[in-house]
């Protein structure tokens, strides 16, 4: 059973500070990996989608990237704003099983102005 | 734009009670999902539909049913509400296998007293 963990679950960071999310699963038999974004009463929203046989997928400031063979994912974030508050979820989808997208439980950045 | 739509937003039953949610998106997307969200354990998949007239069960079915009669709507039941269902509930919608972006609702707050 794929298990996809996020350390840590809370992180606060300074304005202005690059970082580093993380995301580790168990199965190495993924299709893809997707990063959320969740703001407080709010649904996900999409961020960015890796391919297994991507390595990395940037969006602005936002840079996903993908080792499938280690199991692990990292979301960086370059100069942090207090808009980027929220709480980020990692999602993997098995190969084949387009259903089975196993969740992440999040981290949840704090950036203080 | 509307994406996806729930209704309703919060929700309080007594232990026993029934009750539906509804799911509409307006982007045409053949496949649809309900989650529920618990602290410390993630988004977990309660049922799915991959077209009109389909559905089929996530990770956690007990004590829910569904029903896709349109394309657009995706109605999530509990038939006989209890205490373990008080839950944060996410309806998800997807264009089809090649379109790999999933959007979400709002979430609908249900407590079961």
């Amino acid at each position: 059973k794929q298990e996809v963990t996020q350390i840590p679950a809370a992180l606060s960071v300074p304005e202005g500070e690059n970082l580093v999310l993380n995301c580790s699963f168990t199965d190495s038999a993924i299709y893809n990996l997707q990063w959320f974004r969740q703001d407080p009463g709010k649904g996900l929203t999409s961020l960015l989608l890796i391919q297994s046989s991507q390595r990395e997928q940037t969006s602005g400031r936002l840079n996903a990237s993908l080792d499938k063979s280690s199991g692990r994912s990292t979301l960086y974030i370059a100069a942090s704003q207090p808009g980027d508050s929220a709480t980020y979820l990692c999602a993997v989808r098995p190969e084949g099983g387009y259903q089975k997208v196993t969740f992440g439980t999040g981290t949840k950045l704090q950036v203080i102005p | 734009n509307a994406g996806v739509t729930q209704t309703p937003k919060f929700r309080v039953l007594k232990t026993g009670q029934s009750m539906t949610l509804l799911c509409a998106q307006d982007m045409n997307h053949e496949y649809m999902y309900w989650y529920r969200q618990d602290p410390g354990m993630g988004l977990r998949l309660i049922h799915y539909s991959v077209g009109e007239g389909t559905t089929a069960k996530g990770e956690v079915p007990d004590g829910y049913n569904v029903s896709r009669l349109k394309k657009q709507n995706f109605l999530l039941g509990l038939e006989s509400a209890a205490p373990s269902q008080t839950s944060v509930y996410f309806c998800a919608s997807r264009l089809g296998t090649a379109g790999n972006t999933i959007y979400f609702g709002e979430g609908s707050w249900l407590t079961v007293v």
